[in-house]
């Protein structure tokens, strides 16, 4: 079975660019969540959606971060625009038929230079 | 606020003897508790839960002891093995409407020597 798949895996850019990160969750998860991890504050959560629908983006830091879930199979994490402090590790985790682990991508390693 | 704490950064462990990974937490509502592992460049892989019902859990070499008076839980491998060596995040989650959201710890960097 795939697991949750994130693209790009990695990422180089400049500052002021526009990043646009992808997720496919697992099928049949109702739950995806965002989660960034940085030296500074380990894993953080960012966002998270049950059945496509945000329920909780505090965690995005500003308004500069945005997220979209369009159908069950596939959401974007937006940086517009980007700057040196968004550099990290964004995760893309799903979870769904009751459970409550989280099953997570292999991240995707945003530079901004 | 950190409600999910690690406080040891690093943990170094022979081979065959036991690793003891402790976690603390500071959030009552919290009734479901995960330990994750991580390898370079990998994304967190599930390892173990526990519910706030029980006192441990267990699964193969790997047992979870939850003390809710304490708030805390620890993780122990029994024999560690090479392949072990990763970082370990304790998680932590509330039911109800955050059904699913865990909190995280800033993990423990186990390194198990031959």
């Amino acid at each position: 079975d795939a697991g949750v798949i994130q693209s790009p895996r990695h990422e180089v850019t400049e500052m002021g660019q526009e990043v646009t990160l992808r997720c496919k969750p697992i099928s049949g998860h109702d739950y995806l969540f965002w989660y960034r991890q940085t030296m500074m504050r380990g894993l953080e959560l960012l966002i998270y959606f049950n059945n496509n629908v945000p329920i909780d983006d505090s965690g995005m830091p500003e308004d500069r971060f945005s997220a979209k879930m369009p159908n069950a199979s596939f959401s974007t994490l937006k940086i517009q625009p980007s700057e040196p402090r968004d550099s990290a590790v964004y995760f893309c985790a799903s979870s769904g038929l009751g459970g409550r682990k989280l099953f997570f991508g292999e991240g995707s390693r945003l530079t901004v230079l | 606020d950190q409600q999910v704490k690690q406080n040891s950064p690093s943990l170094s462990v022979q081979e065959g003897r036991i690793s003891i990974l402790n976690c603390d937490y500071t959030n009552s509502m919290f009734d479901y508790f995960l330990w994750y592992k991580k390898y370079p460049a990998e994304g967190p892989t599930f390892l173990i839960s526990i519910s706030s019902i029980k006192d441990k859990n267990e699964d193969g070499r790997f047992t979870v002891f939850l003390n809710k008076s304490a708030k805390h839980l620890s993780l122990h491998i029994v024999p560690s093995q090479p392949g072990d060596s990763a970082v370990y995040f304790c998680a932590a989650s509330v039911g109800g409407t955050s059904y699913g959201k865990l909190t995280f710890g800033q993990g423990t960097i186990l390194t198990v020597h031959p």
